[in-house]
């Protein structure tokens, strides 16, 4: 079975800080993973994926993620926060067989403080 | 390109009263999706159309929940009668085709539900 575990239902940075937010996965084999933004009253938005190319993912909006296999790993950074990150984060997972599925964390919501 | 559009975006009922959400998909998106999606915490997947076929709705309470996606374009999901539990915003996702994973899904702004 799938699962998807965000460390941390909430962040906050200050501006110009780093951002790391924290996803892992339980699978037996390693899943496409995915990383949604989600602002108020707004529907999901894809800020990037890994699908078994390069294990060093560049998204929108200067947002990266690196994929670990051995630490079943998937963390979002960004360099430098900005006001308008704030919002709600959420990775996913999909099975590389099979349907594609998309199984949710619960969310991470980050504040960025001026 | 147009996004998935949803309506109504918000919809307000009392308990026992029907709701009906709809949603058009991305033009040429052959999958569509509705997830459920409760205060603080992530999207769950209710059910996933494949062109007109529902090919996965183990998780939709099929007692009071109903979708239809005629002629593999537009979807409606309705509940009746609605409980104070369905209070949540309900999803719609689109995408391209029914192969396997890594597929991206493009998301609507939801209707949020309040069953008072």
């Amino acid at each position: 079975a799938q699962s998807v575990t965000q460390l941390g239902s909430h962040v906050s940075v200050s501006e110009g800080a780093l951002v790391l937010l924290r996803c892992n996965y339980s699978s037996s084999v390693p899943p496409y993973l995915f990383w949604y933004v989600q602002y108020p009253n707004q529907g999901l938005q894809l800020l990037l994926k890994y699908t078994s190319a390069a294990t060093l993912v560049k998204g929108i909006n200067g947002f990266e993620a690196e994929f670990k296999k051995s630490e079943t790993s998937f963390h979002l950074t960004k360099p430098s926060a900005h006001m308008s990150d704030a919002a709600e984060y959420f990775c996913a997972v999909s099975p590389k067989t099979g349907a594609n599925n998309l199984f949710f964390g619960t969310g991470t919501r980050l504040t960025v403080i001026p | 390109e147009a996004g998935v559009v949803q309506s109504p975006r918000y919809k307000i009922i009392e308990k026992k009263q029907p709701v009906a959400f709809w949603c058009n998909p991305i033009s040429g998106h052959n999958t569509l999706y509705w997830y459920l999606q409760n205060l603080g915490q992530g999207p769950e997947l209710l059910i996933r159309y494949e062109n007109e076929e529902a090919v996965d709705d183990s998780q939709l309470p099929k007692d009071r929940f109903s979708a239809e996606r005629l002629k593999g374009v537009d979807s409606t999901l309705k509940i009746q009668p609605a409980e104070l539990g369905d209070s949540a915003v309900y999803l719609c996702a689109s995408s391209l085709g029914p192969w396997a994973g890594g597929e991206t899904q493009y998301f609507g702004p939801g209707t949020r539900l309040l069953v008072l």
